[in-house]
């Protein structure tokens, strides 16, 4: 069984200060980790993804993640934020060819100016 | 990539009757899934949309209360049965196509359901 633990539920940041959002995970088999970005009254909307290879992983928006097997961690890292990044931002896992996509609680991103 | 379209976006609906959300994809996609999002939380699996055959359901989460079809490659339907007001969340269809490192997850946009 697989799981994502988001070790933040709220994280309130200066503008243009850089920000961390982390994410551990569980799993008995390889994954794939993702970000997903959720603004108010909106759908989701994929950051970025790690499926194999370069264990940095750069997306849109300016993130990156980095994941790193042996602490089983997927940290989501932004180095200067702006008032539109102010949303909730999932951490998931998946694994296998069912493709089924567990989704960690949530942290929710408040960047002031 | 692929488009889901889900239908109703938003519903208000009376305690005891039932709903049924549509998911439509303009393209072929391997796997479908349904999920529930409630006030303030994340994303929870209801159960895997399987072409020809019952969902497949997690833990927590029964047919009779939450009957699934998905009678080909691109469309399947999801029903909240006898609602109650604790059944007020938003509910997601989401896609996966291809395989291995190219496979890529999409998501509706949601239906939004209020149950009074």
């Amino acid at each position: 069984a697989q799981s994502v633990t988001q070790l933040d539920s709220q994280v309130p940041v200066f503008e243009e200060a850089p920000v961390e959002l982390r994410c551990n995970y569980s799993s008995s088999v390889s994954v794939y980790l993702f970000w997903y970005v959720q603004y108010p009254n909106q759908g989701l909307q994929l950051l970025l993804k790690y499926l194999s290879g370069s264990t940095l992983v750069k997306g849109i928006n300016g993130f990156e993640a980095e994941f790193n097997k042996s602490q089983t961690s997927f940290h989501l890292r932004k180095p200067s934020v702006h008032i539109s990044d102010t949303a909730e931002y999932f951490c998931a896992v998946s694994s296998g060819g069912g493709f089924k996509t567990i989704f960690g609680a949530g942290t929710r991103l408040f960047v002031k100016a | 990539s692929a488009v889901i379209s889900q239908k109703p976006s938003r519903d208000i609906c009376q305690r005891g009757t039932s709903l049924t959300i549509q998911c439509q994809v303009d393209s072929q996609v391997t796997m479908m899934f349904w999920y529930r999002q409630q006030p303030g939380q994340s994303l929870t699996l209801i159960a895997t949309a399987n072409q020809g055959s019952e969902a497949t359901y997690e833990s927590g989460f029964v047919i009779d209360k939450f009957p699934i079809s998905r009678p080909n490659l691109t469309f399947s339907t999801l029903t909240v049965s006898n609602m109650s007001p604790e059944d007020s969340s938003i509910y997601l269809c989401s896609a996966v196509q291809g395989a291995g490192v190219n496979t890529e997850a999409f998501f509706g946009q949601g239906t939004r359901l209020t149950v009074v």
